[in-house]
């Protein structure tokens, strides 16, 4: 069974902190790495991915692959009120199946 | 990008009915995606639709059950038959952003249903 693991939450994190999410999964032999933003009531939209070991910035947002300990990470830099949803991590296994993570609520106090 | 239009938003229906959702994209695409979220749970794949051939089911999910239509590029309906309240969830349709692998996805708004 393929699993990806999150911690479900909630994390909170004042408003201007770093706020750091983080996901294992299971299948060592997964290529293809994303997180996504679901904000309370709305769809998930897809805000980061990551194919390669180490770190990918875009904007506020760092993703950190580590495809040896099987974890892959999401940090978000000044935390604003408006980042506060849940973030989705979602693993394409080496079947090509993508296998998404139950998610970890994020609350930024401001 | 794409804007991608799914109605009901929400509905509340009796056990033993059927209820349809509707998704219209706004650019051809291949592959259109059904996924359900259980309260507090996370998504879970129900099947592939690909026009002009028949929805690709995941385990756990019957054709009888999520029949699924594709008639062209941009709508596909999946149905939630005969339902239960186990049925409650948020069902979502989504395409894939240009990546091809079904990986990078855009979705709907949502429909969440509650079953009595």
């Amino acid at each position: 069974q393929k699993e990806v693991e999150q911690n479900s939450g909630p994390l909170s994190v004042p408003e201007g902190a770093i706020a750091s999410l983080n996901c294992t999964y299971s299948d060592r032999g997964s290529q293809s790495f994303f997180w996504y933003r679901q904000y309370s009531g709305k769809s998930p939209e897809l805000i980061m991915s990551i194919y390669s070991n180490g770190d990918k910035e875009d904007g506020r947002f760092t993703a950190q692959l580590n495809k040896a300990s099987q974890y892959v990470s999401l940090l978000i830099r000044d935390s604003q009120p408006s980042d506060s949803a849940t973030y989705l991590c979602a693993v394409r296994g080496s079947n090509y199946q993508l296998i998404w993570g139950a998610g970890t609520k994020l609350i930024i106090k401001p | 990008s794409a804007v991608i239009s799914q109605k009901p938003s929400r509905d509340i229906c009796q056990r033993g009915t059927s209820l349809t959702i509707q998704c219209q994209v706004d650019s051809q695409v291949t592959m259109m995606f059904w996924y359900r979220q259980q309260p507090g749970q996370s998504l879970t794949l129900i099947a592939t639709a690909n026009q002009g051939s028949e929805a690709t089911y995941e385990s756990g999910f019957v054709i009888d059950k999520f029949p699924i239509s594709r008639p062209n590029l941009t709508f596909s309906t999946l149905t939630v038959s005969n339902m239960s309240p186990e049925d409650s969830s948020i069902y979502h349709c989504s395409v894939d952003g240009g990546g091809g692998a079904g990986e990078k996805l855009f979705f709907g708004s949502g429909t969440q249903l509650s079953v009595l």
